[in-house]
Formats: structure tokens, sequence, C-alpha cells
């Protein structure tokens, strides 16, 4: 069965430094999600990618953060400069058309940021 | 901001217990319900997307049911085995908020064989 797969599983990083987290969306959907738990909170909603464009950004999704689709596979999230706060569980999700089809949720990367 | 939350937080049962824990979403401008079930360390696993009112789904020995107007879901699972150890995570999504994800906290279910 198709899933939605995630590299790398942990990352470990330094406070200001660069991030990408990968994934790879299942083959014939075309809306691609980013969320995010941080320790002891609730899933939060990071940003939604349909048609090579952002579709919707929550209010954690500044100027830090991009998102690109490189190649017809990979679906990928930058922090361009980390902060502890941004220590957290992220999750890479996709859903084949519009309405209110199932998102399909990858494992997850946690990055910790020390 | 959507507010959904799930009670109870955590809940431990014997295996063959049945058991429920409910969702609770704003019942203005729904549009769906999702359920998950997440194991650690895997990927959070669809169980069901309902959207409307009196929707009942089941899966196996996991069955949801659906009341848009007051604002509230249950999942219940019959016979609990301990391969059912996982968090249960809602999430609705909201006509006026595109096509996210509004999570609650998530159930915590242990049983215990």
């Amino acid at each position: 069965e198709p899933e939605v797969t995630q590299t790398p599983s942990h990352q470990v990083t330094q406070m200001g430094q660069e991030v990408i987290l990968r994934c790879v969306p299942i083959s014939n959907h075309l809306y691609f999600y980013w969320y995010r738990q941080i320790l002891g909170q609730k899933v939060e909603f990071l940003v939604s990618f349909y048609n090579n464009e952002i579709s919707e950004k929550s209010e954690i999704f500044d100027d830090q953060f991009s998102v690109e689709r490189p190649d017809g596979s990979n679906f990928t999230l930058k922090i361009r400069s980390t902060k502890l706060e941004d220590s957290a569980m992220y999750f890479c999700a996709s859903r084949r058309g519009a309405g209110v089809g199932t998102q399909y949720f990858g494992p997850g990367t946690r990055l910790l940021v020390l | 901001i959507l507010n959904v939350e799930q009670s109870p937080q955590s809940l431990h049962v014997q295996e063959g217990d049945s058991t429920n824990f409910t969702c609770s979403f704003p019942s203005s401008n729904f549009y769906a319900l999702h359920w998950y079930r997440w194991e650690t360390a895997k990927s959070p696993e669809a169980l069901f997307v309902m959207t409307l009112n009196g929707d009942e789904k089941k899966k196996g020995r996991i069955s949801a049911t659906l009341n848009t107007k007051e604002g509230y879901s249950y999942l219940y699972i019959k016979g609990s085995q301990p391969e059912d150890s996982a968090t249960y995570l809602c999430a609705s999504m909201n006509n006026n908020a595109g096509n996210m994800l509004t999570f609650g906290g998530g159930t915590r279910l242990m049983v215990k064989p």
C-alpha cells in the first residue's frame, strides 16, 4: 500500500542552523501539508501546498520557513535559522484530491534544536 | 482559530473491555471530522472521515458517530485488545479554514492484557 515517507527520522541541530526536512508524498496525490507537534502540545498546521504554490499557511509559518516541491516526488520544508522553540515532531501529509478526502501522514521527523 | 478538545486525555482498560472517548469541535461552519490512530514511531493511521450529522462509521471493532449540531463525535472500541493501545486523534475541518486540519490533544489508550 502506498505511504508517505519522511527523512530523516531524527535530526539534531544547533540553534541558528538551517535544516531541510524531506517528504515523499503518495505518488498520485496533489495536495501536500506540513504539520508539527511540540512535545506535550496538539498537532498544529503549518502550511498546505497545491499546484506548486502555498495555498494556506498558519501564523507559525513565518519567513523562517519555506516549502518546495523540487521535482515530481519530493516535498521539502526548510527552516532557515532554527530556534530552540522549533524543536518538535514535523509531519508531512498528502491528499489525492479536493474536498474532504483523507490526509495521509508520514511517520514524522523529530527535530531537536540545541 | 478552532478549538478541538478530546477527553479523556488518557485511559487504561483491561483486555476485553469496551471503551469510548469524545471529540468536541465548533459546530458552526463545520465541514468534516477526521479520526486517526497513532502508534509511537509510526505514521498516524486514518480511521474515519465523517461529514454528515448522524454519520456512523465502522472499521472492525472500532466505530464512530458524529453530531454536527452539538459539535461532538464519539469513538468506540469494542472488546479492546493490547494492539489497540495507541493515541487516538480527532481533527476538524471548517468551511472558513480551507483544507487544514485542526487537531484535538488526543486520547492515549492503554489496554492491559
